[in-house]
């Protein structure tokens, strides 16, 4: 069964390092959603991408966060300087096309200290 | 602003004892309602996808329904692999807004 491949697993790091999130979607997936969880919340989206192009990014922190997807494939999401906040699970989810059921990735757990 | 609350936060049943949870949400022109299952640790698992009011989806112990201001996740006696988090989400836009979950723990 196709999944969508996120590395690390988990990543410790101390606050100002630079953290980057790599995922993998499903192959022929055109959409790609990064998502951030706290603790005890639900996923709030932080990037949407169709093929290569950011289709929302309204709540993507853009002085710290970045993400790209070059060659509407993979795709890396970078935090530089990390802060205290950031602590969360990062989820990367996958879609067919922009209104479809939605597969995550088991995410990438970041702890900040 | 669309809004997805769910409840209980936390539900807590004796293996075999049916229950309900509900996700209310005020979203103009919805386009799909969603469930989505979360273990500890993992990413969530999609459960179910709703439409219109009236709409009604199965599967094994789980049975989603959909009124016009919320939806409604019914667990048939459940059992312990049933426990995890369940969450809602409704369509806006091009993205999924999430509810908060409802944390379900089932025991033997």
């Amino acid at each position: 069964e196709a999944e969508v491949a996120q590395s690390p697993r988990y990543k410790i790091t101390e606050k100002s390092q630079a953290v980057a999130f790599w995922c993998d979607p499903i192959s022929g997936h055109a959409t790609l959603y990064w998502y951030r969880q706290i603790l005890g919340q639900g996923p709030e989206l932080l990037v949407q991408f169709q093929d290569e192009s950011v289709v929302d990014d309204s709540q993507l922190p853009k002085d710290r966060f970045s993400a790209e997807r070059l060659k509407g494939v993979d795709s890396t999401l970078k935090i530089q300087p990390a802060e205290l906040g950031d602590s969360a699970m990062y989820l990367c989810a996958s879609s067919l096309d922009r209104a479809g059921e939605l597969f995550f990735g088991e995410g990438s757990r970041l702890t900040v200290l | 602003e669309d809004q997805v609350t769910q409840s209980p936060e936390a539900l807590r049943l004796q293996e075999g004892e049916s229950s309900s949870l509900n996700c209310s949400y005020t979203v103009s022109g919805l386009r799909g309602l969603f469930w989505y299952r979360q273990d500890p640790g993992k990413g969530p698992e999609f459960l179910f996808t709703l439409y219109s009011a009236g709409e009604e989806k199965e599967k094994e112990r789980l049975k989603a329904t959909l009124t016009k201001k919320e939806s409604f996740l019914h667990i048939t006696a459940p059992k312990p692999e049933d426990s995890a988090t369940y969450l809602c989400a409704v369509s806006e836009g091009n993205k999924l807004v999430f509810g908060a979950g409802t944390i379900l723990r089932v025991k033997s």
